[in-house]
């Protein structure tokens, strides 16, 4: 079956900063998701991009099916941002998702 | 408001006691899922179902069951609870469209601590 892998693992970053979150696929997708999950465990929708780019406030992400990823980048990071990104995705014929194995993210105040 | 519901939000039960996780959804969505999710790690896929009566067993094998009676409701139930039944239950739907194809929404969770 289809893997999907995410980088880095884990991630520290001081108020401010700037980051990329990255999620690579093994084989084609039709749909992709990235969620934020919150120190509560509440996962929280982000985007839904199978492909292109979109923004959502300092939020944004970029699809490229063609090459097998996906990345999110968060600017100008707040303490509210900490918690696991997970990108997950559907491969042609299934409605079942395949999430990837997430991307810890502690910001420091 | 349309929304996904999770019921209890935290369970502490003994060994050998029998449960039922709720979840119902108001968005009329025909697609539910359970998920189980060691704290930190990945989503497993563990019951899913495109309808109503429409059941089926995800990718993680577990020992718990489930049924699709209404469409909004997606109870998932374990006979006999088992410490190695400790973990978060996170519940989900979606709905094929032609804009957002299968967008899932999920609930807020159930985390099961089983003594």
């Amino acid at each position: 079956g289809i893997q999907v892998e995410q980088s880095p693992p884990d991630l520290i970053l001081q108020e401010g900063a700037n980051s990329t979150l990255r999620c690579n696929f093994s084989d084609s997708v039709n749909n992709l998701q990235w969620f934020h999950q919150n120190p509560w465990g509440q996962l929280i929708n982000l985007f839904y991009i199978p492909s292109g780019t979109k923004q959502n406030g300092r939020l944004s992400a970029t699809t490229v099916a063609t090459e097998r990823y996906s990345l999110l980048y968060i600017s100008s990071s707040q303490t509210t941002d900490s918690g696991v990104y997970f990108c997950a995705v559907t491969t042609s014929g299934t409605y079942k998702y395949i999430f990837g194995t997430g991307t810890r993210l502690k910001v420091l105040a | 408001e349309a929304d996904i519901y999770q019921t209890p939000r935290y369970l502490v039960i003994g060994t050998g006691k029998k449960i039922t996780l709720e979840c119902s959804q108001t968005m009329g969505h025909d697609k539910m899922y359970w998920y189980q999710q060691d704290p930190g790690m990945e989503l497993h896929l563990i019951h899913y179902s495109y309808g109503v009566n429409s059941t089926e067993k995800g990718d993680l094998s577990s020992e718990s069951t489930v049924s699709r009676i209404r469409t909004e409701h997606f109870p998932l139930t374990l006979e006999s609870a088992r410490p190695s039944h400790t973990s978060q239950y996170l519940c989900a739907s979606s709905r094929f469209s032609a804009h957002t194809y299968n967008e899932q929404f999920f609930g807020p969770g159930t985390r099961l601590t089983v003594l």
